[in-house]
């Protein structure tokens, strides 16, 4: 069983749509959770960083940790298509490695 | 302030040699991390090193290895490529490496093996 596991798209909706991006993993001892945000020819760049569970807001972005489900979401509100990138997720795992998602390629029509 | 820097940024390489790849970390950054980034497996954690220490791995064969100088700077090297080798190779540091710092990743070296 993957540690953390992401569906990977793609992703389609249109400018200003509620986006849900959504990862499950397999341990319920993880504790730091990230989304990070990769656009084309870049590398990935931290979007939010949540230690254990609840919710986190930044601006349009909200990261949300449940842990009774092991299941964490990213929404971003107002989607903008200059949010159209590949959003990935990650745990660090008991081992102390950054273990990634698939990632889920988002585009925003506008 | 600058940030990380990889190079080359692109390389094409045949089975059977090798490559290395470098990475220069924003300054005051003394943890290095690399990863392999592949359409099938995604981004995959390779090391980490921390004052010149290679302080954790991931799973890969040993064909994969690294450095890191006092300056913090790190090498990556490839012996023996495979056409499965090719891939994003990303380096990221931070601080100190620890689960609370925020990794700055670069802009990768695209490994190309014909």
């Amino acid at each position: 069983q993957k540690e953390v596991e992401q569906d990977p798209g793609p992703l389609s909706v249109p400018e200003g749509a509620i986006v849900s991006l959504n990862c499950t993993y397999s341990n319920s001892a993880f504790q730091y959770f990230m989304w990070y945000r990769q656009y084309s020819r870049k590398g990935p760049e931290l979007l939010m960083y949540t230690y254990s569970s609840g919710n986190k807001e930044d601006g349009r972005f909200t990261a949300q940790v449940d842990k009774s489900s092991k299941y964490i979401s990213l929404f971003i509100r107002d989607s903008q298509p200059s949010d159209s990138a590949t959003y990935l997720c990650a745990i660090y795992n008991q081992g102390g490695k950054l273990i990634f998602g698939q990632g889920t390629e988002l585009s925003v029509k506008p | 302030k600058a940030g990380v820097t990889q190079t080359p940024r692109y390389l094409i390489k045949t089975r059977g040699q090798q490559v290395t790849l470098s990475c220069s970390p924003i300054s005051g950054h003394r943890s290095v991390s690399w990863y392999q980034q592949t359409p099938g497996q995604g981004l995959q954690f390779l090391f980490e090193y921390f004052s010149e220490t290679q302080r954790n791995k991931g799973n890969f064969p040993g064909r994969f290895s690294g450095r890191q100088f006092s300056n913090s700077r790190s090498e990556m090297n490839v012996s023996t490529l495979e056409l499965g080798d090719s891939a994003l190779y990303l380096c990221a540091s931070s601080r100190s490496g620890s689960r609370t710092d925020t990794q700055y990743f670069g802009p990768g070296t695209r490994l190309t093996v014909l």
